[in-house]
């Protein structure tokens, strides 16, 4: 079965550009987050959205917004990408959104790495 | 507020002998908590999780974690490592008692075990 897929795998952009990350969960998993992992540091909760409408939102700037598609897919997007910006972004997906339901762990994509010069 | 401390940015273990990667939590709430594994270029596994019951959680790969709400710990460990289990390991806490339903994770632990 495929796991929670992240694209692209690795990314490089230069300062004040923007930036698309995606994302696809798990078949049937309807819960998608985003968390940001800068390095040395654990995963930092963005945003965490369930059947197309935003639950959550961390203590990120404005520049980070996010949505998700019919078929539970998500996109994030940065804008006026600076420095400290560059870190692991993962994204997990669940059944439920997290607070429901006892045994609702989350599973996690591989990342995509992004890198701003 | 809710917080995690990994208070061991290393820990060093010879392969075949018992591994403990330390915990502690700050909730104002009842604890959910969880341990994850990284491998490098990989996402976060999930290994185990305390809900309730028994303080001893047993998760995959061999790994249990005890709960201890008196000294708000919940240290993870293997009986005998091996050096596949060298990794990043991460533990998170959600607060059940009405606090976010976001999990908190750590800053991770890298363990190593040595041949």
């Amino acid at each position: 079965d495929a796991g929670v897929t992240q694209s692209p795998t690795h990314l490089i952009k230069t300062r004040g550009q923007h930036v698309t990350l995606r994302c696809s969960p798990i078949s049937g998993h309807k819960s998608v987050s985003w968390y940001q992992q800068v390095l040395g540091q654990g995963p930092q909760f963005i945003f965490q959205y369930y059947e197309k409408e935003e639950r959550g939102r961390g203590n990120f700037p404005d520049r980070f917004s996010a949505r998700q598609f019919p078929n539970y897919s998500s996109e994030l997007n940065v804008n006026a990408l600076l420095l400290g910006d560059s870190a692991l972004y993962l994204c997990a997906s669940s059944t439920l959104p997290p607070g429901q339901g006892r045994n609702n762990e989350q599973f996690f994509g591989p990342g995509t790495r992004l890198t701003v010069l | 507020a809710q917080s995690v401390a990994q208070p061991e940015d290393q820990v060093n273990v010879a392969e075949g002998n018992p591994l403990t990667v330390k915990c502690t939590y700050s909730v104002s709430g009842n604890p959910y908590l969880f341990w994850y594994v990284q491998y490098p270029n990989r996402g976060l596994q999930f290994l185990l999780k305390y809900i309730t019951g028994d303080n001893l959680v047993k998760g995959s790969y061999g790994f249990e974690a005890e709960f201890n709400k008196s000294q708000t710990s919940f240290h993870l460990k293997k009986p005998s490592a091996l050096v596949s289990d060298s990794a990043l390991y991460f533990c998170a806490v959600r607060d059940e008692g009405g606090g976010s339903y976001i999990p908190t994770f750590g800053r991770g632990t890298s363990l190593i075990v040595h041949p």
